[in-house]
Order: C-alpha cells, then structure tokens, then sequence
C-alpha cells in the first residue's frame, strides 16, 4: 500500500541533543512538509520541499533542518536551539497538481526530559 | 496573511444528533478550503474540500459550503456516530503559493457518546 511512513512514533530527548525524525514516502509524491502540533493549536509549518535538493522555510522553522536527497525521503533534525521541542511532528505529501490535499503520516512524538 | 478560525471546543453530542463546526476565514484571492479530521493516534487525513464559491464539499455525511460573501466554511453533519469521534481541523490553501502549504485552524474536538 502506498502511504507516508514516520520514525519512530515516540521519541525521547534529553535536552541540548539533537534529534532526526524519519518520513519516507512511497506515492511518488513531488513535494513534502513538515508540520508541528501543538496542544489547542492548528498544525504550524516547519519546513517544505517541492522537488529534491530543494526546500523553504515555513512559518517556525527556527531551531530545525532538513534535508531532501532523494524524493522519497525527508528527515528532520529538531536542534538544542529549539526551544521548546516537545510536541507532534507530523509529516506530508502531495502530487504536483495545485490540489492542496496533503497526505499525512501517522506522527511523531517528541518529549524533552 | 491568511488565517482560520474555528469554533471554540470540545464539542460533546448524543449519537444521532446534529453536528455543526463553524469555520471563517482570512485570505487574498480565493483559496481553496479543506475540511481534516485526525482520529486518535493518527496522522490527518482529507474529509472533504471545495475550491471556488458556492462548491459544496462532502463526504461520510458530511457537508461544507463555500460561502464567499461570509468567508466561511461551516462543517455538518445530520446525524453523527460514535466513530466521528475525533478532532477536525478546517483549512485553506492559497492558489497563489505552495499548493500544499495550508493554513490550518486551531482544530475542534468532538465526541460523540451513544
């Protein structure tokens, strides 16, 4: 079955590490995103590709990276910079039609201790 | 810039009972709108969309409008079960940009008890 698969589902960090989320996707999809979730807030996004070797920041990017070597892949690097860490990192899809429909993986969750 | 604005939650009904989640909207132009609905433990996923005014969207027995004239973008349902549970995110898409760089609004919790 075709889908977006994120790593792990749960993820521990003591502060001042740096930590990598995993997203694969098997669509064939040409762009993909990062958004993160928050208690009471809508998704916010991080970071977006629409095509390999190439990506923009969104809206909170401060404290992340990332990277976009093949299309299948998107990972994600939450830094010691950012500040406040802790919360669901969830990753999309979508085809090269202006359609605005995303395709979500099932999440990450992010605790700092 | 955009944004959405959804009705204050948690929304609790009896099972069959009529749904309603007020959305509106700020934009430039005419954004596409998208309804969202994330179930426990899972990622999003699309509930219905509408890309000009006066489309209706619907899917599962859910119903929204695109209604230019009030920026708005109301969710219904007739009659809702108690595996409509969940949390649902309205959302717009400007053409102008990224086409999957969404503004969401801040999400509407329902449950839904027999």
């Amino acid at each position: 079955d075709g889908g977006i698969t994120q790593s792990p589902k749960y993820l521990f960090r003591k502060e001042g590490q740096n930590v990598t989320l995993s997203c694969e996707q098997n669509l064939n999809h040409d762009a993909m995103y990062w958004y993160r979730q928050d208690p009471g807030q809508g998704l916010r996004l991080i970071y977006y590709s629409q095509i390999v070797n190439d990506f923009q920041k969104g809206d909170i990017a401060e404290g992340y990276s990332v990277s976009r070597e093949k299309k299948e892949s998107f990972p994600l690097t939450v830094t010691s910079a950012q500040k406040n860490p802790t919360a669901f990192y969830l990753c999309a899809s979508t085809s090269g039609v202006n359609t605005g429909e995303l395709f979500f993986g099932e999440g990450s969750r992010l605790t700092v201790l | 810039g955009n944004s959405v604005t959804q009705m204050e939650g948690p929304v609790t009904l009896s099972e069959e009972a009529f749904l309603t989640i007020n959305c509106t909207y700020t934009a430039t132009g005419y954004p596409s709108l998208f309804w969202y609905v994330q179930y426990p433990g899972e990622g999003l996923q699309l509930l219905l969309k509408a890309t000009k005014a006066d489309d209706k969207g619907s899917n599962k027995g859910f119903e929204a409008t695109y209604r230019k004239e009030t920026t708005s973008f109301h969710l219904e349902k007739g009659s809702v079960q108690v595996s409509d549970s969940a949390v649902y995110f309205c959302a717009l898409s400007d053409k102008g940009g990224s086409y999957g760089k969404l503004t969401f609004g801040q999400g509407t919790i329902l449950t839904v008890h027999p």
